[in-house]
């Protein structure tokens, strides 16, 4: 049974700082998406990475993926306010297109 | 391109009673996936439809069913509601069952009383 853990799960940053979320999974795929959730709303598409070494960037965040270490990272730079959600990293089957989700990292950026 | 659709955006219910939800997947997509998504959880796989049959499902009791029509539409039935069916239900459409693409809809909010 594939497993994808997340961390941290809360994560409260200054404005202006860097930080990094992990996302590691337990079985081979090479499909790894991140999403943005806002309270209350559906699930927004930020990267979709496809193969080892992938790297993805837009705007402050950087996505990148290891798929040796089973290990994705989603970076963030200099954070501001609106970038305070919930993100989450899922796994898709790598012949199919069922996702398994980790459990999300509660992002809140204070001025 | 009106993407993906959901219906309804909130209803409530009572437990015991059966209830069903609607998606219409992105233009000239056939799979539809459904995902229940427990309030501070990751959503969780129930189901995925394609050519109007259940090809996968996740661990799901069998209260939870679904259907896939022609125009791969989709509807998810949830029968004798309990509590814990208390969530936000979304849906996802690709353009095949292989494909890594993933849209996801607005959802629909569910809560049991």
């Amino acid at each position: 049974e594939l497993k994808v853990e997340q961390n941290p799960l809360f994560l409260s940053m200054q404005e202006g700082k860097n930080y990094t979320i992990y996302c590691n999974y337990s079985t081979t795929s090479d499909r790894l998406y991140w999403y943005r959730q806002d309270p209350g709303k559906s699930l927004e598409s930020l990267f979709v990475l496809l193969s080892n070494g992938a790297v993805k960037q837009e705007g402050r965040l950087m996505a990148s993926l290891d798929t040796k270490a089973r290990l994705s990272t989603l970076h963030i730079t200099a954070a501001v306010h609106d970038l305070s959600a919930t993100y989450f990293c899922a796994v898709g089957e790598t012949s199919g297109s069922r996702l398994t989700f980790g459990e999300g990292t509660q992002l809140t950026v204070n001025p | 391109d009106a993407g993906v659709t959901q219906s309804p955006t909130h209803l409530i219910k009572t437990r015991g009673q059966q209830v069903t939800l609607r998606c219409s997947p992105k233009s000239g997509h056939d799979t539809v996936s459904w995902y229940q998504q427990a309030l501070g959880q990751g959503p969780q796989f129930i189901f995925q439809y394609y050519e109007e049959e259940e090809r996968q499902r996740g661990n799901f009791p069998d209260r939870f069913s679904g259907h896939q029509f022609p125009n791969y539409s989709s509807e998810l039935n949830v029968n004798a509601l309990l509590l814990g069916d208390s969530a936000l239900y979304l849906c996802a459409s690709s353009p095949s069952h292989t494909s890594y693409e993933q849209y996801f809809g607005p959802g629909t909010r569910l809560t049991v009383t």
